[in-house]
């Protein structure tokens, strides 16, 4: 079953804006990280994100997570043409603690 | 460099037959895992292993089966008895093979594509 849902499927920007993706997942978990996955390559990992943190920064990477609402969002500020790629989020399970389930992505479009 | 090795990039299936993904990692991570991932959608886990000579099923085990011999290597087969397995084939690896493996980044190679003819 899934456990994290992204949000929008698809987002087309233009470069220098600002792109917004969100995560919803069901159960409670331990931690929560997103991917980036360029087209016919593998995933890259690019944050992680405790339970107990409610916010993280890296470069123009902004995360944020709200256990109370099961949702966390990425933020890439002044995002560039070659941020278009599809991004997913990744959790685990408080209960099994031994894998992670991943959703079905955001596809994002950085137009030049 | 370190990183993960899958080969071949693109592998075709003829119909009753077994094929052999490979997947070599110079990491030495513990864990290592296989994804499958169909068109528009995210990974679904095959199977992963916390540890050399153990490995564990995932949500769609049936139809697959791997070996973990060595810590470098964790090679998946495809059988006949996988009947839909036209799909993007995934490795990954994380570092720490202990109980919380859920809770360290992933590292993923660049992925096999499985086709039927």
């Amino acid at each position: 079953s899934q456990q994290g849902e992204e949000d929008p499927q698809a987002l087309s920007i233009q470069e220098g804006e600002n792109a917004t993706m969100n995560c919803s997942y069901k159960t409670s978990i331990n931690n929560l990280q997103w991917y980036r996955q360029n087209s016919g390559r593998g995933l890259v990992h690019l944050i992680l994100i405790r339970s107990n943190e409610r916010e993280k920064h890296s470069g123009r990477l902004r995360v944020t997570l709200d256990t109370s609402k099961k949702s966390s969002s990425l933020l890439i500020t002044a995002s560039r043409a070659a941020d278009t790629a599809s991004y997913f989020c990744a959790t685990d399970d408080e209960t099994s603690g031994s894998r992670l389930t991943f959703g079905e992505g955001t596809q994002l479009t950085v137009n030049p | 460099d370190g990183g993960i090795t899958q080969s071949p990039k693109y592998l075709f299936r003829k119909e009753g037959q077994n094929v052999t993904l490979s997947c070599e990692q110079n990491l030495n991570h513990d864990a290592m895992y296989w994804y499958r991932q169909d068109p528009g959608q995210g990974l679904r886990l095959i199977y992963y292993s916390q540890i050399v000579n153990d490995f564990q099923k995932g949500d769609i085990a049936e139809g697959y089966s791997v070996s973990r011999e060595k810590k470098e290597s964790f090679p998946l087969t495809v059988t006949s008895a996988q009947k839909n397995p036209t799909a993007f084939y995934l490795c990954a690896s994380s570092i720490d093979g202990t109980y919380d493996i859920s809770n360290q980044p992933q590292h993923f190679g660049d992925g096999t594509r499985l086709s039927i003819l």
